[in-house]
């Protein structure tokens, strides 16, 4: 089966600039994550997708990131006006159904860097 | 809400050694556990993981973990560890039911010794 995809695996943008993050889940999974991880940190929850619809943006910093998860399949993170401490990696992680217990299978990343 | 705690930011160990990673959790609803590995520029890949039944859990690559209820632990240990095992592993908790997101410790970095 195939794995989460995630484009691109690098970015660099100067601050204030505009980005965005490509996410295609495995094939069948109706939960999608992006998740946030800060240099030296664990990864934390930004968005979950179940479907199309949102469950839980409560970390997402509405005033700068947006996301959306068009036909319940791929989805776009965007970050609009970039700050230094949005460098960080964004992970995409998608389950076959809604908490932990399904198991998240994740994707390789994109590693951004705000300058 | 749910968070776990891992004690160690990194382990240096020598090969074919053991070695236990720590983790404890803190919830006040039933949980489900998880470990997670990530190589150098991958994403995360799921180690093994407690939802019920036996508190001995055996994963992938010879690791296993013990859920310990009364000491809300979730230590990960290998009998002998590879080179291979030069990793970050990240201990991770949800609740166990409904739209529960999964919250990760802080990871530890497993430094394997020639």
């Amino acid at each position: 089966e195939a794995g989460v995809a995630q484009s691109p695996r690098y970015k660099i943008i100067e601050k204030r600039q505009s980005v965005a993050f490509w996410c295609n889940p495995i094939s069948g999974h109706a939960t999608l994550y992006w998740y946030q991880q800060i240099l030296g940190q664990g990864p934390k929850l930004l968005i979950q997708f179940q479907n199309n619809g949102v469950v839980d943006d409560s970390q997402l910093p509405k005033d700068r990131f947006s996301a959306e998860r068009l036909k319940g399949v791929d989805s776009t993170l965007k970050i609009q006006p970039a700050k230094l401490e949005d460098s960080a990696v964004y992970l995409c992680a998608s389950s076959l159904g809604p908490g932990g217990g399904a198991g998240y299978t994740f994707g390789s990343g994109t590693r951004l860097t705000v300058v | 809400a749910q968070s776990v705690t891992q004690l160690d930011s990194q382990v240096p160990v020598f090969e074919e050694a053991p070695v236990e990673l720590r983790c404890n959790y803190s919830s006040s609803v039933s949980v489900y556990l998880f470990w997670y590995v990530q190589y150098p520029n991958q994403g995360l890949q799921l180690l093994l993981k407690y939802l019920s039944g036996s508190t001995l859990v055996k994963g992938i690559n010879g690791f296993e973990a013990e859920f310990n209820k009364s000491q809300t632990s979730f230590h990960l240990r290998k009998p002998s560890v590879h080179i291979s095992d030069t990793a970050e592993y990240f201990c991770a908790v949800s609740g166990s039911w409904g739209y529960q997101k999964v919250t990760f410790g802080t990871g530890t970095k497993l430094q394997v010794i020639p």
